[in-house]
């Protein structure tokens, strides 16, 4: 079953608006990790935030997570036409080498 | 490094036929992963390795599937016989020992009619 769940399942943007995207989770993790995927390829690592941390800060991308209520948010600023992809958590279940991951949120940012 | 690589690209196949997915980890990856991707179910981890040893094989959906890593460089998953229901996108990933994140490769695209 699916761990993650994002939240919206689509977005839809204007370049340079923020876009915030939110991940729920069901079990303990170690870790939660943000990936994004182009249309056609393959997965690709953005950033991970430990279950000690509160947020996390990447270039343009903020995570924070919160564990008590078990999710996390990633924020792109001043968001970009090639920020368009699909965007997926991913949690490990306190396993070290299993990920779960999440539908995703298909972002769209329009020129 | 290359990255993952996974062959083929896209398979077309009929239904009862043999299918056979390639991956070559990154080099030094100790871990390789197996998921699939449809619209309906995302993202599913089918099998994963570690040292080329199967250590969860709880997401292959049937016996039809199975994986194998013969050595560090090289797996295979193989769906026999094939159906439409399998039609999807495979995925390779591997990571290394220390490492937390997986790097994917470019995906298989199978169409089985």
């Amino acid at each position: 079953s699916q761990q993650g769940e994002e939240d919206p399942q689509a977005l839809s943007i204007q370049e340079g608006e923020n876009a915030t995207m939110n991940c729920s989770y069901k079990t303990s993790i170690n870790n939660l990790q943000w990936y994004r995927q182009n249309s056609g390829r393959g997965l690709v690592h953005l950033i991970l935030i430990r279950s000690n941390e509160r947020e996390k800060h990447s270039g343009r991308l903020r995570v924070t997570l919160d564990t008590s209520k078990k999710s996390s948010s990633l924020l792109i600023t001043a968001s970009r036409a090639a920020d368009t992809a699909s965007y997926f958590c991913a949690t490990d279940g306190g396993s070290n080498y299993k990920l779960t991951f999440g539908k995703g949120t298909l972002l769209t940012v329009n020129p | 490094d290359a990255g993952v690589i996974q062959s083929p690209r896209h398979e077309v196949t009929e239904m009862g036929q043999e299918v056979t997915l390639r991956c070559k980890p990154i080099s030094g990856h100790d871990y390789l992963f197996w998921y699939r991707q449809t619209m309906m179910r995302g993202l599913e981890l089918l099998i994963y390795f570690n040292n080329n040893v199967p250590i969860d094989d709880s997401g292959m959906p049937e016996d039809r599937f199975s994986a194998k890593m013969p050595n560090a460089s090289f797996s295979t998953l193989k769906i026999q016989p094939s159906e439409p229901r399998d039609s999807a996108v495979y995925f390779c990933a591997s990571r290394g020992t220390g490492l937390e994140t997986q790097y994917f490769g470019p995906g298989t695209r199978l169409l089985v009619l």
